[in-house]
């Protein structure tokens, strides 16, 4: 069973609006979250993360939510731009340094 | 740093046939992954080292899966008979090996394997 889960598989946003990716997970026994971006024909690149004591982290236009209770997490890019588009992965990191990611997110900023 | 380099980008092969990926890491890295993308599970991993060692090859699929370090600068994935359902997008990634949350794993391009 997955661990880590992305239920939309594509998001589409107009440029300048606000992009929410969402995530949710069963393990509470993470150190970190981190968000990979992934652009065709490429691998992924490492994008924010946050750790599990904090619920909220920011970074210029990205910012990550973390929600224990509900076991979910978030990330926010505002404002959207068409650069932004790509696939985006959330991945929880075990104590062992071990990723598990979800199965990804496909975001479309229109110009 | 060139990054983490793959070979060969793209492999079409024939059902039965072995299959082999090579991986180089960035210098100094300690840690090297193996991944395997499909649609429908998105990034698995498959098998991660370090310091050449294998530490959780829990992810390989089945014995018809082999990932082998000889040395820090290079690891190889075989297939043994290859199926048409290990047709993905492979990746590589190296890490410093901090085993942290904040131990950033840098991805190769990937090998796109495709078997008839």
């Amino acid at each position: 069973d997955q661990q880590v889960k992305q239920n939309s598989p594509s998001l589409s946003v107009q440029e300048g609006r606000i992009s929410i990716l969402n995530c949710d997970y069963t393990n509470s026994m993470f150190d970190y979250f981190l968000w990979y971006k992934k652009y065709p024909a490429e691998g992924p690149t490492f994008l924010i993360s946050i750790s599990s004591i904090k619920d909220k982290n920011e970074d210029g236009r990205f910012t990550v939510f973390l929600n224990k209770s509900a076991k979910h997490l978030s990330l926010h890019i505002v404002p959207s731009q068409p650069g932004d588009s790509a696939v985006y992965f959330c991945a929880e990191t075990l104590l062992t340094g071990k990723l598990i990611f979800g199965q990804g997110t496909t975001l479309q900023v229109k110009p | 740093d060139a990054g983490v380099i793959q070979s060969p980008r793209h492999e079409v092969t024939e059902m039965g046939q072995e299959v082999t990926l090579r991986c180089k890491p960035i210098s100094g890295h300690n840690s090297l992954f193996w991944y395997r993308q499909t649609m429908m599970r998105g990034l698995e991993l498959l098998i991660y080292f370090n310091n050449n060692v294998p530490i959780d090859d829990s992810g390989m699929p089945e014995d018809r899966f082999s990932a082998k370090m000889p040395n820090a600068s290079f690891s190889t994935l075989k297939i043994q008979p290859s199926e048409p359902r290990d047709s993905a997008v492979y990746f590589c990634a190296s890490s410093l090996g901090g085993f942290s949350g904040t131990d950033t794993q840098y991805f190769g391009p990937g090998t796109r394997l495709t078997v008839l």
